[in-house]
């Protein structure tokens, strides 16, 4: 069974500019989490989608956002890029909702 | 609200055993324990619910006292493939909810 995936692998953006990453959940998961991590933050919890709804809002500000389609793959994006938000950002996807598997990240960075 | 992680970082040597716990100040439904190895993913090892089931990895054991909202994860004969990041993340609804706050991890090396 295929994993969990998430598209790009690595992001070089510019402060001010917008971006969107996509995350495509275990087969037959509906629930889809993302997470951000940094060194100094840790793991922290953005939202978490379930039948095209997003269910579970963590405390990021509202130029974060996120949208799950039909078919359970999601997308976030954040406008109005700044230097803080670089990170390695973290989708798991869940059947829901017990043990999560995480998919290898998207590394941004602004520049 | 973010539990709290301890210790912070233990080294081994292979073999030796180590417990890492995990601490909330807030009521629990499930505790959630990951492995992360630098550059990689998190891996899923284990999940206790509030009731007693759990389900995870045979050769990792963990227990889970609802009333002290406590976690710990018990590593026997260490090997080097242990080494890592370990996360506990919990999930405080009636129910699983799918947000899970992670504590700051703990860092484990195991030496030959």
């Amino acid at each position: 069974k295929a994993g969990v995936t998430q598209t790009p692998r690595y992001l070089i953006k510019t402060r001010g500019q917008q971006v969107t990453l996509s995350c495509s959940p275990i087969s037959g998961h509906r629930s889809v989490s993302w997470y951000q991590q940094t060194p100094g933050q840790g793991l922290q919890f953005l939202f978490e989608y379930f039948s095209e709804t997003q269910r579970n809002k963590g405390n990021f500000p509202g130029r974060f956002s996120g949208r799950q389609f039909s078919n359970s793959r999601s997308e976030m994006n954040v406008s109005t890029l700044e230097l803080g938000d670089s990170a390695l950002y973290l989708c798991a996807s869940s059947i829901p909702y017990n043990e999560q598997f995480f998919g290898p990240g998207t590394r941004l960075t602004v520049l | 609200q973010q539990p709290v992680q301890s210790p912070q970082a233990v080294i081994l040597r292979e073999g030796e055993d180590a417990v890492i716990n995990c601490s909330s100040s807030k009521a629990l439904y499930s505790v959630h324990w990951y492995r992360q190895k630098h550059g990689e993913a998190p891996v899923f090892l284990m999940i206790l619910l509030k009731g007693g089931e759990q389900k995870g990895h045979e050769k990792i054991s963990a227990s889970f006292n609802e009333k002290k909202q406590q976690s710990s994860l018990y590593l026997t004969a260490s090997q080097l493939s242990y080494s890592g990041t370990y996360f506990c993340g919990t999930d405080h609804g009636s129910s699983n909810t799918g947000k899970l706050i992670f504590g700051q991890g703990t860092t484990l090396q195991v030496k030959p």
